[in-house]
């Protein structure tokens, strides 16, 4: 069965400060892979996302990702986080004939 | 615009009533979902529906009851049987399946007391 893992549960970065989110998955095929970010008490919306091609995504908000095959990862980064990124982020998994798989989040703070 | 509209935003209701949790999607997409998100949690998908007229237990389905009349109209009915039905709900849809982007609605902040 599919499965997503975000190791870090909460993240606390100074604002200007690079940032890396970690999402690993156990999957048998090419999954599709997405990155979607939630504001408190609001729904989710889609960062960026990966179907085939080039390993790395840029998404929306200064937003990147590398998928690494070997690594069955799909790891999240900004150079730069503003105070406006702190939220939460979640890591998702689909697969065509599927639903999506969602990891349990990560939680960013940003420290002025 | 094109999205997907949730309503109410803030919903109150007392122990031992169904209440009825509005979804709408104008975005033409053939697929719609209804999660569940609690408190420092991630999302469990309740149900999904892939065409109209048909739908499908999602992870945690007992207690929930759904409808799929229209293709833009996705209705999920929190039921008395649902044992702890305090949550963040979202709907979503999508073109077809696990294989295209969802796009999430506001959300509805469920209380029951």
């Amino acid at each position: 069965a599919q499965s997503v893992t975000q190791p870090d549960i909460h993240i606390t970065v100074s604002e200007g400060a690079s940032l890396e989110l970690r999402c690993n998955y156990s999957y048998g095929a090419t999954p599709y892979l997405f990155w979607y970010v939630q504001s408190p008490g609001q729904g989710l919306q889609l960062l960026l996302k990966y179907f085939s091609g080039d390993t790395l995504v840029q998404g929306i908000k200064g937003f990147e990702a590398e998928f690494k095959r070997s690594q069955s990862s799909f790891n999240l980064r900004k150079p730069s986080v503003h105070w406006s990124d702190a939220a939460e982020y979640f890591c998702a998994v689909g697969e065509y004939g599927q639903n999506f798989v969602f990891g349990p989040g990560t939680r960013l703070s940003v420290l002025p | 615009d094109g999205g997907i509209t949730q309503s109410p935003k803030y919903l109150f209701r007392k122990e031992g009533q169904n209440v009825t949790l509005s979804c709408e999607q104008n975005l033409n997409h053939d697929a719609m979902y209804w999660y569940r998100q609690d408190p420092g949690q991630g999302l469990r998908l309740i149900y999904y529906s892939q065409i109209v007229n048909d739908f499908q237990k999602g992870d945690i389905a007992e207690g929930y009851s759904v409808s799929r009349e229209k293709k833009e109209s996705f209705p999920l009915t929190v039921t008395s049987a649902q044992k702890n039905p305090t949550a963040f709900y979202l709907c979503a849809s999508s073109r077809q399946d696990g294989s295209y982007e969802q796009y999430f609605g506001p959300g509805t902040r469920l209380t029951v007391t």
